[in-house]
């Protein structure tokens, strides 16, 4: 069975530092999607791809947050400087898309992310 | 910002036990998904819902949507082990169809 692949699955980091995740979607999958979850909560959207195109990046912290999936496949979000807060579960997901149809999305194992 | 109200936030009961948890909003909803989430791992699609009244089951899981579409609520009979985890609720809307969270009800289920 086809799965979002995500790597590393823990990271542990300095503040200060800089830091970068991975996300493989499923084949196929034109919809990109990178959540934080802090513990305790649900998960948080930061940024949605249409192919290499960003659709939603509106709860992004872009003085310290980037994202990229340059070739409209796999996809990159990094933090630098990272900070103390910073610290939780890095999720990616992956979707079909169509016009006016909304399809499962399907979620990977998450970086677990500690900033000390 | 429509907020999706989750209660319990945690919730231990013994192998066998039924339970109820509730999702809960001010605002009117044209859908809501259930997911479990397992320690380590990210959120699994269990249920989407649609129509007001509306009730599905999977196995032991009981799904329901308000008549008003404005709370949900899931039931489990005779719970095992295996239902531990993360129990979230979640709407879908806006043009991108954006997932909004709950903060999830955290059930354990002892032996």
């Amino acid at each position: 069975e086809a799965e979002v692949a995500q790597s590393p699955r823990y990271k542990i980091t300095e503040k200060s530092q800089a830091v970068a995740f991975w996300c493989d979607p499923i084949s196929g999958h034109a919809t990109l999607y990178w959540y934080r979850q802090i513990l305790g909560q649900g998960p948080e959207l930061l940024v949605q791809f249409q192919d290499e195109s960003v659709v939603d990046d509106s709860q992004l912290p872009k003085d310290r947050f980037s994202a990229e999936r340059l070739k409209g496949v796999d996809s990159t979000l990094k933090i630098q400087p990272a900070e103390l807060g910073d610290s939780a579960m890095y999720l990616c997901a992956s979707s079909l898309t169509g016009t006016g149809v909304s399809y499962e999305q399907y979620f990977g194992p998450g970086t677990r992310l500690t900033v000390t | 910002t429509q907020l999706l109200e989750q209660s319990p936030q945690f919730l231990s009961i013994q192998e066998g036990e039924n339970l109820t948890v509730y999702c809960n909003s001010s605002s009117v909803f044209s859908s809501l998904q259930w997911y479990r989430q397992e320690p380590g791992e990210g959120p699994v699609l269990l249920v989407t819902v649609v129509t007001g009244g509306e009730v599905k089951k999977l196995k032991r899981l009981t799904f329901q949507f308000g008549d008003a579409r404005k709370d949900s609520s899931l039931h489990i009979t005779a719970a095992q082990p295996g239902d531990t985890g993360l129990y979230l609720c979640a709407r879908q809307g806006g043009s991108n169809y954006k997932l909004t969270f709950g903060k999830g009800t955290l059930l354990t289920v002892n032996p």
